[in-house]
């Protein structure tokens, strides 16, 4: 079972650089997340699809943008990369929003110079 | 606004020892979870438990333990006998009934020293 799946693993951007983040999920969860993991700061969720065909804003969602491709897929684009970017992403998933129960993907390391 | 905190940073142990990591949350809604993750080395979160609001009950799972007590809000996670594999960084996190967002702790890095 793959469950939740990131591509790529490792990217280094220059700064104003674009890039797009690939998540798939086989569960058939109804929502999704992506989250950005910094030192002392714990995970902070940048966006949300609650379910196939809607998007929201989470706490950090300045500089990103998200598609819900379809019900397996949630993307994530930076369109012009900054240093303050930096960070470990991650993917999430979970049978609904209000379940809480988050299923995460191995995470995605970007530095951008 | 939900708010969780996690103080300890970092703590070491030695193989087979207790260890209690702490967890204290702020929240405005009557009815909520709680949850905790572990991070183990390989980078990949993963869910270890889910309470919710109305049950205080302490729950057991093998070497784990949770304690939650609502009049001082906390959700405290303890290991008994630790091994090795426990190493990990451990996350605990708050969802609100009426709202979308998980809110997590900043973290707490478990090193077990064999």
């Amino acid at each position: 079972n793959a469950g939740v799946t990131q591509t790529p693993k490792f990217q280094v951007l220059k700064t104003g650089q674009s890039m797009t983040l690939q998540c798939a999920q086989d569960m058939n969860h109804n929502s999704m997340y992506w989250y950005r993991q910094d030192p002392g700061m714990g995970l902070r969720l940048i966006y949300y699809s609650a379910s196939e065909g809607t998007t929201d804003k989470g706490e950090v969602p300045n500089g990103y943008n998200v598609s819900r491709l379809n019900k397996r897929e949630f993307s994530l684009r930076l369109e012009s990369a900054a240093p303050s970017q930096t960070s470990v992403y991650f993917c999430a998933s979970s049978e609904w929003v209000s379940t809480g129960e988050l299923f995460f993907g191995e995470g995605s390391r970007l530095t951008v110079l | 606004a939900q708010k969780v905190t996690q103080a300890q940073t970092e703590i070491s142990v030695v193989e087979k020892e207790d260890v209690t990591l702490d967890c204290v949350y702020e929240t405005r809604d009557t009815t909520y979870y709680l949850f905790w993750y572990k991070q183990p080395p390989s980078g990949e979160l993963v869910f270890l438990i889910r309470r919710n609001s109305f049950d205080e009950q302490n729950e057991i799972s093998g070497r784990y333990s949770w304690n939650f007590q609502k009049s001082t809000s906390s959700f405290n996670f303890t290991i008994t006998a630790s091994q090795v594999v426990d190493s990990a960084v451990y996350f605990c996190a708050l969802k609100e009934t009426s709202g979308s967002r998980l809110t997590f702790g900043e973290g707490t890095q478990l090193t077990v020293n064999p």
